[in-house]
């Protein structure tokens, strides 16, 4: 069975330009989570998905990021205007609806702001 | 809010020595724990976790975790490590498993031969 799956796996843009992340979950998983990971930090959560709705997005820099999973299952983060500090590992995770439930994370998609 | 502190942010170990990952957190309510782990080029993979009952949990490649409520430690464990276990190793803490994860800094184990 395929895992979480990301693309591209690697970024590297201009600032001001814009960027966009997509990822497939786990089949059947309801719910999707955006993590970003700075270099030598853990994970952080920038936005839940349960289904098609966003249930928590308040780590999310809504001036610039956005994310979208319209049909509930794959997803888009995007960022529009890329900053400098904006470079960074951005991690996709799903998991099945409920408590109690594994985390299933993608590979990450490794974000070089210059 | 919870927060997640590992004091150690390298620990290099030569191969079959035991190691201790340190893992302290901080909460005001009851939490569930975590262990991730993070192989070079791969993505996160749970290592083991606690949730409820026997304070010791197991994985099944030999490392193991103790919940100590007291001292507010999720300590991580291996008596004997294999230069496979070289890793990144993540403690995170959940009000509720399967909700929004809250991560330490990570540890980074560097296994000697």
């Amino acid at each position: 069975e395929a895992g979480v799956v990301q693309s591209p796996r690697y970024k590297i843009i201009e600032k001001k330009q814009p960027v966009a992340f997509w990822c497939n979950p786990i089949s059947g998983h309801n719910t999707l989570y955006w993590y970003r990971q700075n270099l030598g930090q853990g994970p952080e959560l920038l936005i839940r998905y349960e289904n098609e709705e966003a249930v928590d997005d308040s780590q999310l820099p809504k001036d610039r990021f956005s994310a979208e999973r319209l049909k509930g299952v794959d997803s888009t983060l995007k960022i529009q205007p890329a900053e400098l500090g904006d470079s960074a590992v951005y991690l996709c995770a799903s998991s099945l609806a409920g408590t109690l439930n594994e985390q299933f994370f993608g590979p990450g998609t490794r974000l070089t702001v210059l | 809010a919870q927060s997640v502190t590992q004091l150690d942010s390298q620990v290099p170990v030569f191969e079959e020595a035991p190691v201790e990952l340190r893992c302290n957190y901080s909460s005001s309510v009851s939490v569930y724990l975590f262990w991730y782990v993070q192989y070079p080029n791969q993505g996160l993979q749970l290592l083991l976790k606690y949730l409820s009952g026997s304070t010791l949990v197991e994985s099944i490649n030999g490392f193991e975790a103790e919940f100590n409520k007291s001292q507010t430690s999720f300590h991580l464990r291996k008596p004997s490590v294999h230069i496979s276990d070289t890793a990144e190793y993540f403690c995170a803490v959940s009000k509720a498993a399967g909700n929004k994860l809250t991560f330490g800094g990570g540890t980074r184990v560097l296994v000697k031969p």
